[in-house]
């Protein structure tokens, strides 16, 4: 069964930072572009980062600059190194699979990992 | 592109036929997706393109439109609807969401 489980969440300082994981069963990360969108308590989903097969990578602007997507093809895991955290960072991040065909959506998600910023 | 759902808000009961609104700041084709969300879980992917439903979704949800307008229907409401739908273009980067229409009994 295709699955992606997210870790890495926690409580974290402000300017401090962390890594995300996101771990991918029975699809490849390599082979799909992969994205991360968070959701803010109360709030609705953002996106903020999508890295596509030829290692193209685009960030939101609230985390441009601070904010690295990448994937490890050993592990097949998609990861988001969270640098400058900031409090409005705070949210559950989900990592999702990207399907782009003649059409372009998020059509396999993890459950999510908290990451709560604050001092 | 700036998305806005309306309403907000919507209270409807089990049977009811309600429809959401998802405008466009930009003309973005068919390039419209609808994801419904409990709380504390995924989204999870209904309608793409605008119109073409996602696999295993009940056939009681259906999307029109196009351009700048459009909408998610849920035919003869059941329990397990009530939640919160969001729309998504996938025009451009960034992709963005709409804020959100919560549906409550």
């Amino acid at each position: 069964e295709l699955q992606l489980v997210e870790s890495g969440g926690g409580l974290f300082q402000p300017g401090g930072s962390l890594r995300l994981s996101c771990e991918a069963s029975e699809l490849s990360v390599s082979s799909n572009i992969m994205t991360w969108v968070r959701q803010a308590p109360g709030k609705g989903l953002e996106w903020i980062a999508v890295i596509y097969t030829g290692d193209t990578t685009y960030y939101a602007d609230s985390v441009q600059g601070r904010f690295t997507i990448s994937r490890n093809i050993s592990t097949n895991s998609l990861h988001l190194q969270m640098d400058r955290l900031r409090d409005d960072d705070t949210a559950l991040y989900f990592c999702a699979r990207v399907f782009y065909s003649s059409s372009y959506y998020l059509d396999y998600w993890g459950q999510g990992t908290w990451v709560t910023v604050s001092s | 592109i700036q998305l806005t759902q309306s309403p907000s808000f919507l209270s409807a009961s089990v049977g009811d036929r309600v429809t959401f609104t998802c405008r466009t700041s930009h003309v973005i084709s068919t390039y419209l997706n609808w994801y419904q969300q409990k709380p504390g879980k995924a989204p999870k992917l209904l309608i793409y393109a605008a119109s073409k439903l996602h696999n295993g979704v009940p056939s009681r949800f259906s999307g029109s439109g196009s351009e700048t307008h459009f909408t998610l229907t849920i035919d003869s409401l059941q329990p397990e609807d009530f939640a919160t739908y969001y729309c998504q273009q996938s025009y451009s980067v960034p992709v963005t969401f709409g804020q959100g229409t919560r549906l409550e009994i």
